[in-house]
């Protein structure tokens, strides 16, 4: 199994640009999730799917959209790209295991946006 | 919005020394989870406990979940530079199972 994958691992864009980060997992999961990772702040949800078909705003949705048309894929897309997106972008999946639900995160993708 | 105070941010001590990490809250969770993260890639799962006073042990790690379910330790005995890296604690909530990060904790072992 690959696990999580996501692309790119790296992107610059400029501000007002917009662009989709890709996510994939083969593990079957049900349970998918998108988040950013800035300095000093640990890990904040954007968005998560609890299904195929089924999204729903985390803590700091605003200026991204998802879509979880399959159990396999959910992609991140920013509708137009601002400085402040500069960020870590971590994908996970997660299944439940002794009454938690444990996410398998993804490498990541280092996005600047200028 | 829940939030999990991770403490200290950064601790750096030699090999073969022990310390502690803390994680805080006034919210209950339903699960504490505890991952490490090295440079350039995604975090990864350590453990996750579930019940309140619940203590797990991973070699030199050890890791217990308070008795109300708001806060977790991890101790670590006699750290090795391998031991390096970012932790984060994750707190479980709410009705789908959303998890909320701790700001970290970065930890430097020196050989």
């Amino acid at each position: 199994n690959a696990g999580v994958t996501q692309t790119p691992k790296f992107q610059v864009l400029k501000t007002g640009q917009s662009m989709t980060l890709q996510c994939a997992q083969d593990m079957n999961h049900e349970y998918m999730s998108w988040y950013r990772q800035d300095p000093g702040m640990g890990l904040r949800l954007i968005h998560y799917s609890v299904g195929a078909g089924i999204t729903d705003q985390g803590e700091v949705p605003n200026g991204y959209n998802v879509s979880r048309s399959t159990t396999e894929d959910f992609p991140l897309r920013l509708l137009s790209a601002a400085p402040s997106q500069t960020s870590v972008y971590f994908c996970a999946s997660s299944y439940s295991r002794q009454g938690a639900y444990e996410q398998y995160f993804g490498p990541g993708t280092r996005l600047t946006v200028t | 919005t829940q939030l999990l105070e991770q403490s200290p941010q950064f601790l750096s001590i030699q090999e073969g020394e022990n310390l502690t990490v803390y994680c805080n809250s006034s919210s209950v969770f339903s699960s504490l989870q505890w991952y490490r993260q090295e440079p350039g890639e995604g975090p990864v799962l350590l453990v996750t406990v579930v019940t309140g006073g619940e203590v797990k042990k991973l070699k030199r790690l050890t890791f217990q979940f308070g008795d109300a379910r708001k806060d977790s330790s991890l101790h670590i005995t006699a750290a090795q530079p391998g031991d390096t890296g970012l932790y984060l604690c994750a707190g479980e909530t709410g009705s789908a199972r959303q998890l909320t990060f701790g700001s970290g904790t970065q930890l430097t072992v020196l050989p």
